[in-house]
């Protein structure tokens, strides 16, 4: 099994819609995660790190779930800026190193 | 947020050439920057840790010797891919751990070098 595995996608979404899609981790030691939005041919960027009790940025949520360990993004009114990878990422307790899914692609079609 | 730079952004190379890949982290110092590598529509993989002061720390399958990596201070870390062949063409991308972050571990990313041996 993968230490972090994702749906590859592709996920086409209409515009306005919301789409989630979730993020599964093996490792029942895992302490930070992240979701990175990584467009073609660019490196990943931070869209957020996901918190305990949940957080959200703007049109963005993201949840833990440290029971099922898994992590999950909520992206809502969804824009044709949204279309991109996101990449989950998942690190270990006293180690400094990320752990990488392989990406979830999201087309956002007008 | 914290900016990393890499040099050069792209390079294409003869075979059995060396390239070396520079990443700075441009506004704040970094104890531990990370080298990653992506083959087309896949997920980053990461080859080494690389520790400033002290020799790099690499993952399973990385060969060390082809993949030498000097970080010889706080905001500078060099990926050299010695003798270059057709197979290293990938995209290299460093990321560098901003410490000021408190408790989060959080890595910001270089725009990545994107190497063509040919």
């Amino acid at each position: 099994r993968k230490e972090v595995e994702q749906d590859p996608g592709p996920f086409n979404v209409p515009e306005g819609a919301t789409v989630a899609f979730n993020c599964t981790y093996s490792n029942s030691a895992s302490q930070s995660f992240f979701w990175y939005r990584q467009d073609c041919r660019k490196e990943p960027k931070l869209l957020m790190s996901v918190y305990s009790s949940g957080n959200e940025d703007g049109r963005f949520t993201a949840q833990l779930n440290r029971a099922s360990q898994y992590i999950s993004l909520l992206i809502r009114d969804s824009k044709l800026s949204d279309s991109a990878t996101y990449l989950c990422a998942v690190n270990m307790r006293g180690n400094e190193k990320l752990t990488f899914g392989t990406g979830t692609r999201l087309t956002i079609i007008p | 947020g914290a900016v990393v730079s890499q040099h050069p952004s792209w390079v294409i190379c003869k075979s059995g050439t060396s390239v070396k890949i520079e990443c700075r982290s441009l506004d704040f110092q970094a104890t531990t920057m990370f080298w990653y590598r992506q083959f087309p529509k896949q997920s980053l993989m990461l080859m080494a840790t690389s520790n400033e002061g002290s020799k790099a720390t690499y993952e399973q399958g990385v060969e060390k010797d082809k993949f030498l990596i000097n970080h010889a201070s706080l905001t500078l870390s060099t990926l050299t891919v010695t003798s270059a062949h057709p197979e290293d063409s990938s995209f290299y991308i460093c990321s560098a751990r901003d410490e000021g972050t408190g408790w989060t571990d959080t890595q910001y990313f270089g725009p990545g070098t994107r190497l063509t041996v040919l």
